[in-house]
């Protein structure tokens, strides 16, 4: 069954560094998400991506955050420069109308 | 404002013991409810789609129901791989593709 995958499952940075999560959604979808869930806490709705532009984004995705879709297969999120809060589980989601929405495993990103 | 609640927050069951995790919403012009299995360490894998007041969906020991205000995820005789959070979204009620979490259901089904 075709799946949406995530690397790196594990990522460690340092405040202020830069970060790249990558995500390669399933091959005939349309609709990209980025989804992230703080131990503990709701899984929470960051960006809807889809025609090559953001249709929807949260007030959690402020300007330190982007996304693009360099090639016809992966789908990124970038953190510019990282603070602590961004710990937390980072799911890439895709479907291929606007539901349902299949989700990756995940990259923890960890802030030191 | 909470617009999706579950409950309970944990459940243990023995093998075999049915029951029931409630999910309520308080969304209004409901658009889609959502039930996703997660395991630890693991993405929501995607059970079921909910559109409509009086609509069922089953798979294997799981079935979904949906009122006008909550949905049922009703576990019959289940078995240990049960074991997993159950998570129940809503789609944003403006024109929007994003779901709602809900903080799930921890489920654990002991032999």
């Amino acid at each position: 069954e075709p799946e949406v995958t995530q690397t790196p499952s594990h990522q460690v940075t340092q405040m202020g560094q830069e970060v790249i999560l990558r995500c390669v959604p399933i091959s005939n979808h349309l609709y990209f998400y980025w989804y992230r869930q703080i131990l503990g806490q709701k899984v929470e709705f960051l960006v809807s991506f889809y025609n090559n532009e953001i249709s929807e984004k949260s007030e959690i995705f402020d300007d330190q955050f982007s996304v693009e879709r360099p090639d016809g297969s992966n789908f990124t999120l970038k953190i510019r420069s990282t603070k602590l809060e961004d710990s937390a589980m980072y799911f890439c989601a895709s479907s291929e109308g606007s539901q349902p929405q299949h989700f990756g495993d995940g990259t923890r990103l960890s802030i030191l | 404002e909470d617009q999706v609640t579950q409950s309970p927050e944990a459940l243990r069951l023995q093998e075999g013991e049915s029951s029931s995790l409630n999910c309520s919403y308080t969304v209004s012009g409901l658009r889609g409810l959502f039930w996703y299995r997660q395991d630890p360490g693991k993405g929501p894998e995607f059970l079921f789609t909910l559109y409509s007041a009086g609509e069922e969906k089953e798979k294997e020991r799981l079935k979904a129901t949906l009122t006008k205000k909550e949905s049922f995820l009703h576990i019959t005789a289940p078995k240990p791989e049960d074991s997993a959070t159950y998570l129940c979204a809503v789609q944003d009620p403006l024109d929007t593709d994003k779901l709602i979490f809900g903080t799930g259901t921890r489920l654990q089904v002991f032999p």
